[in-house]
Parts: C-alpha cells; structure tokens; sequence
C-alpha cells in the first residue's frame, strides 16, 4: 500500500484559497487518489477522488502531475466550517481492498 | 441521499463484557469496512466484507469478529472488553460490481463504545 505524507497543520483566514500537498511516491498503477474530510466525532466525508491530471468538483479540486507522485487538494475561499482534518488516501479499486488513514492535515481557518 | 447507518449511536460497557455493532450500508452497496479511531487518533482499519466474504483484515484483535449477512448489513461483535477498546467504531460502505472505477467509501456518522 503507498504511504502518504501530509503536513501536519496549516493555518488559514476566511476567503482564502488553500492548497493541501500529500506526497504519495510509491503509488501504484491502479491506485486512486482520495481525500476525506473529518469533523471532530464524525465519520469522515468523501471530498474528491481522482487518478491523474485535474478534477474539479462542486468543493474542491484536485491536481495530479503526470508522475503521480503526489497530489494537491485545493479548497477556493475557505469558511470557517472548513476546519477539520484532511486526509489523503491512496489505494486500489479491488473488490473489498480498504483505505488506510495516514496522518492527516488539521486545517485551521480563523476570520 | 441514504447514508451509511449505524446502531448504536452510544455504547457503554464494563471491562469484560461483550458488544455488538451493527452497520447498514448505502442501498445497493455490497462491501462493508470496519474502522476503529481512538482518542486524537487517525481511523484504523479493522476489517472488509465484499459479498459477504472477509476480503481484507487490518488490525483487528482476536477478540473482535465481525460478519457481512445476506441483507448486506454487518455486524461487529466484540468480546472481553478492555478499557483501551473505548473509541470511535466507524462502518463504511462501497460499491464495487463490475466496471466500477475507483474506490470511493463512503463513511457512517460512527458508534462511540466507552468501556469503564
């Protein structure tokens, strides 16, 4: 399974577009890439999901570079209901196959 | 839209004694996944059933044990507790029949388990 590396916590203030990076070297051909969205006690909510190039969304897009070797989900004019945590997933689309929580990015948006 | 549905949403048991929880996944969604989070933890996995078969084991304690039914709903029953079991137990659901692309899972709101 390919680790992913995500910084640990970033700041931010309402309106501001905000870029998460996740480093995913070992990534293979079938992987997928997804992030997830978690609220403190709540289950974590699908963001986006993508394989390569670019994916845009009604919240968010995401930017694969060619080698795939990372990933960045960029939220346009953050909220304050933007804070959570930030976790990218990489894995397969085999029947069953989980994905594994890494360490995830707490965002903190303040006004 | 349906979602992921957990019971219950609250559990407490004493140290020793046995728990069950139960998961019903989206609507035609046929692979269930058992995620445990404690305390300022990140999700860990426990366990998958795709068609009602085991399809992938994580870190789950022998004295865990879960089941997918014929109804798609599962079940994760968990026995001598130990205090240190006291977390968040997430149920999460996908669909992945045949030309499905990417494994999108979808997550339940969760079961708090507090053992004491």
């Amino acid at each position: 399974l390919a680790k992913t590396t995500q910084p640990i916590s970033m700041d931010s203030y309402e309106g501001q577009e905000v870029n998460i990076t996740c480093s995913h070297n070992n990534i293979a051909t079938n992987d997928y890439i997804t992030w997830y969205q978690q609220f403190p006690s709540q289950g974590p909510r699908f963001i986006i999901q993508g394989y390569k190039t670019k994916v845009t969304n009604e919240v968010a897009s995401l930017f694969i570079p060619a080698d795939r070797k990372s990933s960045t989900l960029s939220l346009p004019r953050v909220s304050l209901s933007d804070t959570a945590v930030y976790y990218c997933l990489v894995g397969a689309n085999q029947a069953g196959t989980a994905l594994i929580f890494g360490k995830g990015t707490t965002l903190s948006v303040s006004s | 839209a349906a979602g992921v549905i957990q019971s219950p949403r609250h559990l407490i048991k004493e140290k020793r004694e046995t728990a069950t929880l139960k998961c019903y996944p989206i609507p035609r969604h046929d692979t269930v996944y058992w995620y445990q989070q404690g305390p300022g933890q990140d999700p860990q996995f426990l366990i998958s059933f795709y068609e009602k078969m085991q399809s992938d084991k994580g870190s789950i304690p022998d004295r865990f044990s879960a089941q997918q039914f014929s109804d798609y709903h599962s079940e994760l029953n968990m026995s001598s507790l130990e205090l240190g079991d006291s977390a968040l137990y997430f149920c999460a659901s996908s669909l992945e029949g045949r030309g499905y692309s990417g494994n999108t899972i979808y997550f339940g709101e969760g079961s708090w388990l507090t053992v004491v």
